[in-house]
Protein backbone atom coordinates (compact mmCIF):
# COMPACT_ATOMS: atom_id res chain seq x y z
CA UNK A 1 0.00 0.00 0.00
CA UNK A 2 1.16 3.63 -0.10
CA UNK A 3 1.81 5.76 2.62
CA UNK A 4 4.10 8.00 4.34
CA UNK A 5 5.92 7.85 7.21
CA UNK A 6 7.47 10.76 9.69
CA UNK A 7 9.46 8.34 12.59
CA UNK A 8 9.86 11.19 14.64
CA UNK A 9 6.30 12.81 16.28
CA UNK A 10 8.59 15.52 18.59
CA UNK A 11 12.30 16.86 17.69
CA UNK A 12 13.68 19.04 19.93
CA UNK A 13 16.99 20.76 18.86
CA UNK A 14 18.94 24.23 20.85
CA UNK A 15 19.13 27.10 18.39
CA UNK A 16 21.64 27.35 16.10
CA UNK A 17 22.29 23.07 15.96
CA UNK A 18 21.61 21.52 12.76
CA UNK A 19 18.62 19.40 12.17
CA UNK A 20 17.40 16.28 10.18
CA UNK A 21 13.75 15.28 10.41
CA UNK A 22 13.04 11.82 8.69
CA UNK A 23 10.28 10.72 5.68
CA UNK A 24 9.77 7.89 4.20
CA UNK A 25 7.55 6.40 1.61
CA UNK A 26 6.17 3.42 0.34
CA UNK A 27 5.32 3.21 -3.25
CA UNK A 28 6.30 1.52 -7.21
CA UNK A 29 7.32 4.38 -8.83
CA UNK A 30 9.17 7.92 -8.18
CA UNK A 31 6.21 9.48 -6.20
CA UNK A 32 6.40 13.55 -6.65
CA UNK A 33 7.61 14.87 -2.88
CA UNK A 34 6.73 17.68 -0.67
CA UNK A 35 8.17 19.17 2.22
CA UNK A 36 4.98 21.67 4.23
CA UNK A 37 5.34 23.77 7.76
CA UNK A 38 2.83 24.94 10.05
CA UNK A 39 2.85 27.52 12.10
CA UNK A 40 -0.09 27.00 15.10
CA UNK A 41 -3.52 27.31 13.94
CA UNK A 42 -2.16 28.25 10.42
CA UNK A 43 -2.03 26.28 6.94
CA UNK A 44 -0.09 24.63 5.56
CA UNK A 45 3.29 26.51 3.39
CA UNK A 46 5.17 24.50 1.26
CA UNK A 47 9.15 24.52 2.04
CA UNK A 48 10.19 22.60 -1.16
CA UNK A 49 9.48 19.49 -3.79
CA UNK A 50 11.39 17.52 -5.95
CA UNK A 51 9.72 15.29 -8.98
CA UNK A 52 13.23 15.19 -10.79
CA UNK A 53 16.37 15.87 -11.30
CA UNK A 54 19.12 16.78 -8.86
CA UNK A 55 18.31 14.56 -5.54
CA UNK A 56 19.37 17.60 -2.88
CA UNK A 57 16.54 20.37 -3.50
CA UNK A 58 16.74 23.47 -1.87
CA UNK A 59 13.95 25.38 -0.57
CA UNK A 60 12.81 28.48 1.30
CA UNK A 61 14.02 29.30 4.60
CA UNK A 62 17.29 27.84 4.59
CA UNK A 63 15.91 23.87 4.18
CA UNK A 64 16.64 21.36 2.21
CA UNK A 65 16.25 17.75 1.00
CA UNK A 66 17.74 15.13 -0.36
CA UNK A 67 16.05 12.18 -2.30
CA UNK A 68 17.46 8.92 -1.99
CA UNK A 69 15.81 6.07 -3.75
CA UNK A 70 17.18 3.07 -2.88
CA UNK A 71 16.05 4.11 0.88
CA UNK A 72 12.83 5.74 0.20
CA UNK A 73 13.52 8.52 1.77
CA UNK A 74 12.97 12.34 1.29
CA UNK A 75 14.50 13.93 4.75
CA UNK A 76 14.58 17.58 5.54
CA UNK A 77 17.72 19.47 6.89
CA UNK A 78 19.31 22.90 8.12
CA UNK A 79 22.34 23.16 8.78
CA UNK A 80 21.63 26.04 11.66
CA UNK A 81 18.11 26.17 13.39
CA UNK A 82 16.57 29.48 14.61
CA UNK A 83 14.05 29.80 17.19
CA UNK A 84 11.05 31.06 14.58
CA UNK A 85 11.42 27.37 13.64
CA UNK A 86 9.63 26.08 15.86
CA UNK A 87 6.87 24.71 14.16
CA UNK A 88 5.06 20.92 13.01
CA UNK A 89 6.60 19.81 9.66
CA UNK A 90 5.25 17.33 7.30
CA UNK A 91 6.06 15.48 4.29
CA UNK A 92 3.72 14.71 1.51
CA UNK A 93 3.41 12.68 -1.43
CA UNK A 94 1.69 12.40 -4.53
CA UNK A 95 0.78 8.85 -5.71
CA UNK A 96 0.15 9.68 -9.47
CA UNK A 97 -1.40 6.67 -11.38
CA UNK A 98 -0.86 8.21 -14.46
CA UNK A 99 -2.89 9.89 -17.57
CA UNK A 100 -4.64 13.32 -16.30
CA UNK A 101 -5.59 12.90 -13.28
CA UNK A 102 -4.01 15.34 -10.64
CA UNK A 103 -3.02 12.40 -7.93
CA UNK A 104 -3.75 13.12 -4.85
CA UNK A 105 -1.38 14.47 -1.54
CA UNK A 106 -0.77 12.16 1.34
CA UNK A 107 0.61 13.36 4.36
CA UNK A 108 3.04 11.65 7.27
CA UNK A 109 1.47 12.32 10.47
CA UNK A 110 3.89 15.72 11.31
CA UNK A 111 6.81 15.89 13.42
CA UNK A 112 6.88 19.10 15.57
CA UNK A 113 10.02 21.06 16.24
CA UNK A 114 10.81 22.53 19.43
CA UNK A 115 13.77 24.75 19.52
CA UNK A 116 15.42 25.69 22.99
CA UNK A 117 17.29 29.22 23.33
CA UNK B 1 -2.60 38.94 -4.17
CA UNK B 2 -3.39 35.65 -5.14
CA UNK B 3 -4.55 33.34 -2.44
CA UNK B 4 -7.32 31.12 -1.14
CA UNK B 5 -9.79 31.98 1.56
CA UNK B 6 -11.43 29.93 4.61
CA UNK B 7 -14.14 31.81 5.98
CA UNK B 8 -15.24 31.54 9.24
CA UNK B 9 -11.71 31.13 11.00
CA UNK B 10 -13.63 29.66 14.29
CA UNK B 11 -17.23 28.21 13.94
CA UNK B 12 -19.00 26.77 16.89
CA UNK B 13 -22.50 24.51 16.15
CA UNK B 14 -25.20 22.75 18.17
CA UNK B 15 -24.40 18.65 17.65
CA UNK B 16 -27.06 17.75 14.96
CA UNK B 17 -26.98 20.95 13.00
CA UNK B 18 -25.38 21.24 9.28
CA UNK B 19 -22.90 23.76 9.12
CA UNK B 20 -21.06 24.57 5.72
CA UNK B 21 -17.40 26.23 5.20
CA UNK B 22 -16.33 28.27 2.90
CA UNK B 23 -13.49 28.13 0.61
CA UNK B 24 -12.70 30.64 -2.23
CA UNK B 25 -9.68 30.77 -4.82
CA UNK B 26 -8.53 33.49 -6.90
CA UNK B 27 -5.48 31.97 -8.43
CA UNK B 28 -7.02 29.94 -11.36
CA UNK B 29 -6.29 26.77 -10.20
CA UNK B 30 -8.28 23.97 -11.46
CA UNK B 31 -8.61 21.89 -8.54
CA UNK B 32 -9.08 21.77 -5.02
CA UNK B 33 -8.81 19.69 -2.13
CA UNK B 34 -10.47 19.69 1.67
CA UNK B 35 -8.44 18.36 4.55
CA UNK B 36 -9.71 17.37 8.47
CA UNK B 37 -6.41 17.57 10.87
CA UNK B 38 -6.68 16.23 14.28
CA UNK B 39 -3.60 16.02 16.87
CA UNK B 40 -1.33 12.99 15.39
CA UNK B 41 -3.07 12.17 12.71
CA UNK B 42 -1.69 14.49 9.77
CA UNK B 43 -4.47 15.37 7.34
CA UNK B 44 -6.84 13.05 5.95
CA UNK B 45 -8.90 14.32 2.06
CA UNK B 46 -11.73 14.30 2.51
CA UNK B 47 -12.92 15.89 -0.94
CA UNK B 48 -11.70 16.88 -3.94
CA UNK B 49 -12.72 18.29 -7.48
CA UNK B 50 -10.59 18.57 -10.62
CA UNK B 51 -12.69 20.14 -12.70
CA UNK B 52 -16.07 22.62 -12.03
CA UNK B 53 -19.18 20.68 -11.44
CA UNK B 54 -17.04 17.27 -11.05
CA UNK B 55 -15.64 15.87 -7.30
CA UNK B 56 -14.55 12.85 -6.09
CA UNK B 57 -14.48 11.23 -2.20
CA UNK B 58 -11.58 11.00 -0.22
CA UNK B 59 -10.48 8.53 2.33
CA UNK B 60 -12.86 9.94 5.13
CA UNK B 61 -15.90 11.48 2.80
CA UNK B 62 -18.49 9.71 4.91
CA UNK B 63 -20.83 12.56 6.79
CA UNK B 64 -19.35 15.13 4.22
CA UNK B 65 -20.56 16.86 1.29
CA UNK B 66 -19.28 19.67 -1.24
CA UNK B 67 -19.90 21.28 -4.84
CA UNK B 68 -18.32 23.10 -7.21
CA UNK B 69 -20.41 25.39 -9.24
CA UNK B 70 -17.46 27.29 -9.80
CA UNK B 71 -13.72 27.18 -9.93
CA UNK B 72 -13.24 29.13 -7.46
CA UNK B 73 -15.35 28.40 -4.88
CA UNK B 74 -15.33 24.93 -3.07
CA UNK B 75 -17.70 24.75 0.00
CA UNK B 76 -17.87 21.83 2.62
CA UNK B 77 -20.30 21.01 4.35
CA UNK B 78 -20.46 19.23 7.76
CA UNK B 79 -23.87 16.97 7.80
CA UNK B 80 -25.32 15.96 11.29
CA UNK B 81 -24.37 12.16 10.27
CA UNK B 82 -20.46 12.84 10.64
CA UNK B 83 -19.92 11.37 13.94
CA UNK B 84 -16.66 13.82 15.28
CA UNK B 85 -16.98 16.86 13.24
CA UNK B 86 -14.75 18.85 15.56
CA UNK B 87 -11.42 19.14 13.65
CA UNK B 88 -9.34 21.85 11.85
CA UNK B 89 -10.46 21.70 8.25
CA UNK B 90 -7.86 22.72 5.78
CA UNK B 91 -8.94 24.10 1.78
CA UNK B 92 -5.97 23.68 -0.77
CA UNK B 93 -5.72 24.34 -4.22
CA UNK B 94 -3.69 23.07 -7.25
CA UNK B 95 -1.93 24.47 -10.27
CA UNK B 96 -0.62 20.59 -11.25
CA UNK B 97 0.64 17.86 -9.41
CA UNK B 98 4.06 18.97 -9.94
CA UNK B 99 3.36 22.29 -7.92
CA UNK B 100 2.48 20.96 -4.61
CA UNK B 101 -0.62 22.94 -2.78
CA UNK B 102 -1.37 26.09 -2.05
CA UNK B 103 -3.42 25.99 1.22
CA UNK B 104 -5.99 28.41 2.81
CA UNK B 105 -5.21 29.25 6.71
CA UNK B 106 -8.23 27.14 7.95
CA UNK B 107 -11.37 26.78 9.85
CA UNK B 108 -11.22 25.43 13.57
CA UNK B 109 -15.01 24.11 13.91
CA UNK B 110 -16.09 23.15 17.33
CA UNK B 111 -19.35 21.27 17.75
CA UNK B 112 -20.46 21.03 21.12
Amino acid sequence: AQSVTQPDIHITVSEGASLELRCNYSYGATPYLFWYVQSPGQGLQLLLKYFSGDTLVQGIKGFEAEFKRSQSSFNLRKPSVHWSDAAEYFCAVVFWAGGTSYGKLTFGQGTILTVHP
Amino acid sequence: DGGITQSPKYLFRKEGQNVTLSCEQNLNHDAMYWYRQDPGQGLRLIYYSQIVNDFQKGDIAEGYSVSREKKESFPLTVTSAQKNPTAFYLCASSLSRLDGYTFGSGTRLTVV
